[in-house]
């Protein structure tokens, strides 16, 4: 069973607005949260962390946790061509924080 | 900046062969991971470690074995190569806030 799994698989977004991407744990042990960018052919990068309840800004991008639903979400304003890329959400468990898991990831296509 | 380098960074087997991956980190970080990336699949995790001469398995540990001979290196060996594991391998430090990708190996399993 996946224990990280993220929605949707592919989204299309004209330049300029806005994406929001979702991930849920169904492991309640879940405690901390990563987001990471990977560009087509790439490595995969860091973007944002989050670990309390709350939002997270930077920049054009926003992370919003939820604890009691294990639900974070990555929201991007003014979406770029540039930001066109694989979305992957990854999760630690209070059980092993440093056994880190993985969603599928979500394909974010912005369109000019 | 963290430095992780993959060697190496394609590769062609035959099924049946043996298969190693090699990853190199000057980041001074302890924790080092291996994980294989399937079109649809995301990064799963092969193996892990945290400490020199000590792995652990991921989630899909089963055809792959982990070596940590020092701090800096991390091996990942496919004693019996076999078609399912074509995949691109990367691997990972961390140093618990975040993690840091080496650049990938294309492995091919003919």
């Amino acid at each position: 069973q996946q224990k990280v799994q993220q929605s949707p698989e592919s989204l299309i977004v004209p330049e300029g607005g806005m994406a929001s991407l979702n991930c849920t744990s169904s492991d309640r042990n879940v405690d901390y949260f990563w987001w990471y960018r990977q560009h087509s052919g790439k490595s995969p990068k860091m973007l944002m962390s989050i670990f309390s309840n709350g939002e997270k800004e930077e920049g054009r991008f926003t992370v919003h946790l939820n604890k009691a639903s294990l639900h974070t979400s990555l929201h991007i304003r003014d979406s770029q061509p540039s930001d066109s890329a694989l979305y992957l959400c990854a999760a630690s468990m209070n059980t092993n924080a440093y056994k880190v898991i993985f969603g599928k990831g979500t394909h974010l296509h912005v369109l000019p | 900046e963290a430095a992780v380098t993959q060697s190496p960074r394609s590769k062609v087997a035959v099924t049946g062969g043996k298969v190693t991956l090699s990853c190199h980190q000057t980041n001074n970080h302890d924790y080092m991971y291996w994980y294989r990336q399937d079109t649809g699949h995301g990064l799963r995790l092969i193996h892990y470690s945290y400490v020199a001469d000590s792995t652990e398995k991921g989630d899909i540990p089963d055809g792959y074995k982990a070596s940590r001979p020092s701090q800096e290196n991390f091996s990942l060996i496919l004693e019996l190569a076999s078609l399912s594991q074509t995949a691109v391998y990367f691997c990972a430090s961390s140093d618990a806030r975040e993690q840091y990708f080496g650049p990938g190996t294309r492995l091919t399993v003919l």
